[in-house]
Parts: C-alpha cells; structure tokens; sequence
C-alpha cells in the first residue's frame, strides 16, 4: 500500500517569512495530492490540491509543487501570518484507495 | 447546505460497551469515507463507502468494527465492545465524486474509560 511520510514534523517561521512543508509517497500509481489544514480541535479543511498531470498550483499565498519522477510533493506558504499557525497533512491517493496521509506538520508563526 | 454533520461530538464509553458514530454527508454526496485520529497522529484511512455499498475496508480493523451507509439516513460507524486503545477522533469525510475533494465533518471523540 502507499506510504507518505512528511517533514519537518514542526516548524517554526517568522511572520511575513515563507514556510515549506514537504512529503514523499512510495506508490508511483499515486494520482490525487490534497493538503488539509487542520487547527486544534477542529476538522481537517482541504486547502489546496493537486492531480498527478499538473506540477505545480497556486492559489493566492499558498502553492503545491509535485514532482512524479522523484514522487515528492511539497507546499508553499507565502508572507505567513498568524492565523496560518495550524497543523497541515500531507495526502496522497490512487483511483479505488482511500487517501493516507502524512504524519502532520504543526506550523507555529512567530510574531 | 449544513456540510457533513457527524453525532456526536463527543462520547464517553465504558470498556465493553458498543459505540455508534454517524454521519451525514454533503447533500449531493454519495462517496464517504471514515477515518480514525489518534492524539498527535494523522488520520488513518478505515472504510469508503457508497449507498448500500462497502468499496474499500482495508484500514478497518477485523474485528468489532463495522460501517454501513444505507440507502436512507446516516453512515454508521459501529464498535462492538470497546477497548481504551479505541479512544480516538473519527472522522468523517464525503465527496462528489471519487477525488473530487473530501469535506470532512467535525468529529467524534470517543473516550473508552
């Protein structure tokens, strides 16, 4: 089955400066990559997602990359503010799988 | 539209007993997925469902755990005789379609005592 793995499992970034979240995945079959943001004691919320025939997605301050060859995926926040302090998961999945998920990225802004 | 409304929020059982999660999807929705969160974990892949239909029950453990979504009313999550290691969140998840983007509910902590 798939297997993803995300690092750093906590990161701590300056507010106005970029955070980079990245994960691998072991199923080259793999086709859907969602990013949920999750904030504590609250539901995961699909923030951005990106299917295996594009490279890279942006909306606004946030974009994913994903590079198949290596079968890495990566999430980008820009000019990070306070209200992105949350924990994100990574996500990877084929046709007939459920998602599975990385471990969490708890993402602490500094004022 | 009320989005994927999981009950409880909260539950509370004691070792042995049976714990009943639902969950109503999207309107619209016909795809749901369960998933478990234990603390400091991602959320774990148990069972996706159609109407009346079981796709994929790999994550789900052999035993003592069940789902069902019917053609009427909510998808249940059943767990028969609970056990303090099944303390955790369930999620609920619902879709379109399949990878048209889940939208989870808010939940069920299920504490075992």
């Amino acid at each position: 089955g798939e297997n993803v793995e995300q690092h750093p499992s906590t990161l701590s970034v300056q507010e106005g400066d970029s955070a980079v979240i990245k994960c691998t995945y072991s199923d080259s079959a793999s086709n859907y990559f969602p990013w949920y943001k999750q904030e504590l004691g609250k539901r995961p919320q699909l923030i951005i997602d990106i299917r295996s025939n594009v490279g890279e997605k942006k909306d606004q301050r946030i974009a994913v990359t994903l590079n198949k060859t290596a079968k890495h995926f990566s999430l980008h926040i820009t000019e990070t503010q306070p209200e992105d302090s949350a924990v994100y998961f990574c996500a990877a999945s084929r046709v007939a799988d459920g998602l599975t998920f990385g471990k969490g990225t708890h993402l602490i802004i500094q004022p | 539209n009320a989005g994927v409304m999981q009950n409880p929020r909260h539950l509370v059982r004691r070792r042995g007993q049976e714990a009943r999660l639902r969950c109503s999807p999207m309107k619209g929705h016909s795809h749901v997925y369960w998933y478990r969160q234990l603390p400091e974990e991602g959320l774990k892949f148990m069972v996706y469902l159609q109407k009346e239909n079981i796709i994929d029950e790999s994550g789900m453990p052999k035993e003592r755990f069940s789902a069902e979504f019917p053609k009427e009313g909510p998808s249940i999550l059943r767990i028969q005789q609970v056990v303090r290691g099944d303390s955790a969140a369930y999620f609920c998840a619902s879709s379109l379609a399949k990878h048209y983007g889940y939208t989870f509910g808010s939940g069920t902590r299920l504490t075992v005592v």
